[in-house]
């Protein structure tokens, strides 16, 4: 069975420093990876996704997210946090070899606050 | 931009009541998806369909229907609201291939009395 963590339920982070939002997967053979964002009282925004190639894959609003096959995981990351990018980030993975019906399954969220 | 469109932002309804939530999509999308979103566990699945008049239960289907009598509607269905139904609906669109990005509208939240 496929299944995605994020062990952080909430990252606190200082405007201007790096942050790093955490994600870890299991599947039965390979995944493709995406992470989404959700503004409050919004509904989820696409950011990223790893589908094959180069292990750094970058996204939307300065956002970016490195593959790592040993380690299971996708982390999100950005060199310089701003106070706008403060939500709930989800990561989520569906198994390359399932049908066509298209199942994602998604971490429980983890939220960002960027302080000031 | 593709635009998932849902009916209401906010539902309050009694205990007992058939509650309908309504989807709609403007890209011509195969895939539609219901989810429920409640704090501390994310996202899940309820149904899913991948063509009109198709659907699948995803991980928590009981309690729910669907109908999908048109491509770019998607209706989820409370045959009768329960407290434990109290949530954040969202539904979601893809044009198909596993690699596609899911697209959602704006989010229902429910209070069921």
């Amino acid at each position: 069975a496929q299944s995605v963590a994020q062990p952080e339920d909430q990252v606190n982070v200082a405007e201007g420093n790096p942050l790093t939002v955490k994600c870890t997967y299991s599947v039965s053979g390979n995944p493709y990876l995406f992470w989404y964002v959700q503004y409050p009282n919004r509904g989820l925004q696409f950011l990223l996704k790893y589908i094959t190639g180069d292990n750094l894959v970058k996204g939307s609003y300065g956002f970016e997210a490195e593959f790592n096959k040993s380690q299971t995981s996708f982390h999100l990351k950005k060199p310089s946090a701003l106070v706008s990018d403060s939500a709930l980030y989800f990561c989520a993975v569906r198994d390359r070899a399932g049908g066509a019906t298209n199942k994602l399954i998604f971490g429980t969220g983890t939220l960002l606050a960027v302080q000031p | 931009d593709v635009k998932v469109t849902q009916s209401s932002r906010y539902l309050v309804k009694r205990t007992g009541e058939k509650v309908f939530l309504e989807c709609v999509q403007d890209m011509d999308h195969e895939n539609m998806f219901w989810y429920r979103q409640d704090p501390g566990l994310g996202l899940r699945l309820i149904y899913f369909s991948y063509d009109v008049k198709m659907k699948e239960k995803g991980d928590i289907p009981e309690g729910y229907s669907v109908s999908r009598e048109k491509k770019e509607r998607f209706s989820l269905i409370l045959e009768s609201a329960s407290t434990n139904q109290t949530s954040m609906y969202l539904c979601a669109s893809t044009g198909g291939g596993h690699n596609e990005k899911l697209f959602f509208g704006s989010g229902t939240q429910l209070s069921v009395l």
